[in-house]
């Protein structure tokens, strides 16, 4: 069974970048769409982007130029950063992975996610 | 982008009542709906795709129907577990987008 844990720093200051890595355990980076979603604190659900093991990247316009998400198939993870972040960043991050090889966003493996507070 | 709307935005019910949700697109996503549930500090949890597919290992007292613009979540047996935020999500375009969620609260 495949495992998605996210890691990183859990403040960031204003106008600075965020960094996630999401590792992936229990099967191979190098297959499916990995993605990253997000969840303000007593909010909705907002999809921020994903990636293929090859390269191929999607993100949400309305994050604007701020996102960018990276894989590292030697290790079996994938990346996010935005940059230029504000208060209105301040929310759970999640990584997640689809139910099959050629689907983008039906989600059924996640992280348990991993609260960023964007504060000074 | 395509706005889901959700309704209603809470609801109060008792174990054993049969509930219904509804989702409403901002235009047509043919049957390009997913369901998921949420519980508190939980991740979303996928439990209808494609409208009306039951993702595997969800109990069969969920079911969905619609398409076009309008679509439901029917919970036929409420059952303890099934307290939680329940969101739809539109994956005909991209981005994808989720409707603002619908919170199932014990009467």
């Amino acid at each position: 069974q495949v495992q998605l844990q996210e890691s990183g720093p859990g403040l960031v200051k204003p106008s600075e970048t965020l960094s996630l890595t999401c590792t992936v355990s229990g099967g191979s980076i190098s297959t499916y769409y990995w993605s990253w979603i997000r969840q303000p604190p007593g909010k909705g659900l907002e999809w921020i982007g994903y990636i293929h093991y090859s390269g191929i990247t999607r993100h949400n316009p309305s994050l604007k130029s701020r996102v960018t998400i990276s894989v590292d198939t030697s290790n079996n993870q994938f990346s996010l950063k935005l940059s230029s972040v504000t208060a209105a960043d301040t929310a759970v991050y999640y990584c997640a992975r689809p139910d099959g090889e050629l689907r983008y966003f039906d989600w059924t493996n996640w992280g348990q996610g991993t609260l960023v507070t964007v504060s000074s | 982008d395509i706005q889901m709307t959700q309704s209603p935005s809470s609801l109060s019910a008792s174990v054993g009542d049969r509930v219904t949700i509804t989702c409403r697109a901002s235009q047509s996503i043919s049957r390009n709906l997913n369901w998921y549930q949420q519980k508190p500090g939980k991740a979303p949890k996928l439990l209808i795709y494609a409208t009306s597919s039951l993702q595997s290992g969800v109990p069969s007292r969920f079911s969905g129907s619609g398409s076009g613009t309008d679509f439901t979540l029917t919970l036929s047996s409420l059952q303890p577990e099934d307290f939680a935020t329940y969101y739809c999500q539109q994956t005909y375009r991209t981005p994808c987008s989720f409707g603002q969620g619908t919170k199932l609260e014990i009467k």
